[in-house]
């Protein structure tokens, strides 16, 4: 089973700033299996990334994903009001699909 | 617009069952795996089960394998996961979702706990 260990656990920034978020597998994900997901509390996940770094419909392109390996990073380019929450990532090159614990970003 | 609606939650004992149901529309049901991906309160996401379009594969996550079964019946466009032999940490809010490898779209979550 691949293990993600996402890093920072919370990251306090301001709106406007950039938000960096890490993702770190056990093991290669092959094939940049990955996507990123943000939840807000009380809500279903909402897909944000799939295959390391393309967003999926409607997502704004402050919203970037990269990496390959066993490194991956979610960056938000300028924080807007609405993107305080949880991401989480999630592998699915290999059984059992496997997610990370989650980055809250919050408000400073 | 595609919606999933999630239902069937409810308490249960130890040990007890339960059968959660997922309506599925605005979208061709038979042409995409399945999951159902769960979270347990205050806690992450954990994928629990996936099912092929036509229901002839299926995986499971370790900790439910043989407790619990995910099917289909795509002229209904439902998803379901029957849950046997539910413990505490089965306790979760359960999330169907559209996608065996990432999840585009999700179901709202239905609350399943297991307490005396």
């Amino acid at each position: 089973e691949i293990v993600l260990t996402q890093s920072p656990g919370t990251l306090s920034l301001s709106p406007g700033e950039r938000a960096t978020l890490s993702c770190r597998a056990s093991q290669s994900v092959s094939s940049r299996y990955l996507a990123w997901y943000q939840q807000k509390p009380g809500q279903a996940p909402r897909f944000l990334i799939y295959g390391a770094s393309t967003r999926a419909t409607d997502i704004p392109d402050r919203f970037s994903g990269s990496g390959s390996g066993t490194d991956f990073t979610l960056t938000i380019s300028r924080l807007e009001p609405e993107d305080f929450a949880v991401y989480y990532c999630q592998q699915y090159g290999s059984s059992p699909r496997t997610f990370g614990q989650g980055t809250k970003v919050e408000i400073k | 617009e595609v919606q999933l609606v999630d239902s069937g939650g409810g308490l249960v004992q130890p040990g007890g069952s339960l059968r959660l149901s997922c309506a599925a529309s605005g979208f061709t049901f038979s042409s995409y795996w399945m999951s159902w991906v769960r979270q347990a309160p205050g806690k992450g996401l954990e994928w629990v089960a996936n099912i092929k379009q036509d229901g002839s594969e299926t995986s499971y996550v370790d900790s439910v394998r043989g407790r619990f079964t995910i099917s289909r019946d795509n002229a209904k466009n439902s998803l379901y996961l029957q849950m046997n032999s539910l413990r505490a940490e089965d306790t979760a809010v359960y999330y169907c979702a559209r996608g065996g490898y990432w999840f585009e779209y999700w179901g709202q979550g239905t609350l399943v706990t297991v307490s005396s």
